[in-house]
């Protein structure tokens, strides 16, 4: 099976920059998306990494390393909306367009 | 962007009924769709993969007599919940993936689905 871990919860005040890890053990490695969840609504796409290395988005940034099985989410300059639950998920092989996701972090911004 | 419907967004059965949710991909075609489940306070958990014009794949443990996947078109899957009890009662969603280099999933709205 997939293994995807990440914190279960963080707090940060508003203005400040918060950083989510995400292992992963996956039998095989296509590709890592980020997605963003307020309570009760469907997740929205913020980011996609398959190679090594940071890719940035406005406020938002995903860094890759695959060789450690590991990637993060840094949010900056955090604002009360981005109070959310942030998920992890992995597409194990080309050509399966199937997600493992992980459980999900709760981040609470605080003013 | 790829936006994708749900409908209903809500609904609230006797035990016992069937319920039809409905997932669209509003400005593109999706060949594949996916339904997920969700639990309070726990992550999305792949139900089945639906091809357009072939049989739903479904995971481990979940009972494809149960749950009913149509997907007859390129921008339109049903999943139907046949006989519904209280413990179907969750989350609902689906995603649409847009075929591109990444591969990437939308998601729908949500269907929360009560059964009483």
């Amino acid at each position: 099976g997939q293994n995807i871990d990440q914190p279960t919860e963080m707090t940060a005040t508003e203005g400040a920059i918060v950083q989510i890890n995400c292992t992963y053990q996956t039998s095989g490695f296509n590709g890592l998306f980020w997605y963003q969840q307020h309570a009760g609504e469907a997740p929205t796409f913020l980011s996609y990494n398959v190679l090594d290395g940071l890719e940035e988005k406005g406020r938002f940034s995903s860094f890759l390393s695959r060789s450690k099985g590991y990637s993060y989410l840094l949010l900056k300059e955090l604002q009360m909306k981005d109070s959310a639950s942030y998920l992890c998920a992995v597409r194990a092989a080309p050509g399966d367009y199937k997600l493992s996701f992980g459980a999900g972090t709760t981040v609470t911004v605080r003013a | 962007g790829a936006v994708v419907s749900q409908h209903p967004s809500r609904v609230i059965c006797k035990s016992g009924t069937s319920v039809k949710i409905e997932c669209r991909s509003l400005d593109f075609q999706a060949t594949t769709m996916f339904w997920y489940r969700q639990f309070p306070k726990q992550s999305l958990m792949l139900m089945a993969t639906s091809n357009e014009g072939s049989k739903a794949t479904y995971e481990q443990g979940v009972e494809k007599d149960k749950f009913l996947i149509n997907h007859a078109s390129l921008t339109l899957s049903t999943l139907t919940v046949t006989s519904a009890h209280p413990e179907d009662s969750s989350f609902y969603i689906c995603s649409a993936r847009l075929a591109s280099l990444q591969e990437t999933q939308y998601f729908g709205p949500g269907t929360r689905l009560l059964v009483l």
